[in-house]
């Protein structure tokens, strides 16, 4: 069965800090796709980035960085020098190839980001 | 712009009441979800559908049902409301059948059922 464990229920730290969630998954297809979303205050999660299982490369966009190892089953995301504005709740999920398009989320880290 | 959009961003309902949550997308995207989020527990799925009249169960559909008449247009039903279904409802859409599209969300309704 597919699970995502996300640890971390809240994080708080202050501007410019740095920060990893972390995002553990359990599937049983080789082929799969992994995905992180956002929820800010006003409630609509917004897709930040999606990695297939068959591509391990680390990702950087501006201040987000993304790590996945399948050796480790994981799919971390760093905020580099994170603003007020990151403040958030981050989900990870994970959708196998079988089965319709079903994602199965993880129970989320909220993120504290203060002045 | 793309857009999902919830009837309502704020609900409160009787036990026992018949309530109706509809969400509508603009993006003529084939797949449409409602999902629960409950503090602790994340995303739950409730029910899905990949066309018009047609529907799947997810993981939580007890005490819900769902229809889609329209393309458009997917509602959640609660026949009979209960305290136990206080929560945030999230709706999303997704384009075909390929697996690694992602899904749009709504701005999701917080139910509360007194």
């Amino acid at each position: 069965a597919q699970k995502v464990t996300q640890a971390q229920t809240e994080i708080s730290v202050v501007e410019k800090e740095d920060v990893t969630l972390d995002c553990v998954y359990e599937t049983r297809d080789t082929t799969y796709y992994l995905f992180w979303y956002k929820q800010p205050p006003s409630g609509e999660l917004v897709f930040l980035i999606r990695r297939n299982s068959f591509d391990e490369q680390n990702e950087i966009s501006g201040r987000y960085s993304w790590n996945f190892q399948k050796s480790t089953s994981s799919f971390n995301f760093t905020i580099t020098a994170s603003q007020v504005v990151d403040s958030a709740v981050y989900f990870c999920a994970l959708k196998e190839n079988t089965g319709f398009q079903k994602l199965v989320f993880g129970t989320g880290t909220r993120l504290l980001v203060s002045p | 712009d793309v857009k999902v959009t919830q009837s309502s961003r704020y609900l409160v309902k009787r036990t026992g009441e018949k309530v109706f949550l509809e969400c509508v997308q603009d993006m003529d995207h084939e797949n449409m979800f409602w999902y629960r989020q409950d503090p602790g527990l994340g995303l739950r799925l409730i029910y899905f559908s990949y066309d018009v009249k047609m529907k799947e169960k997810g993981d939580i559909p007890e005490g819900y049902s769902v229809s889609r008449e329209k393309k458009e247009r997917f509602s959640l039903i609660l026949e009979s409301a209960s305290t136990n279904q206080t929560s945030m409802y999230l709706c999303a859409s997704t384009q075909g059948s390929d697996t690694y599209n992602e899904q749009f969300f709504g701005p999701g309704t917080r139910l509360t059922v007194l």
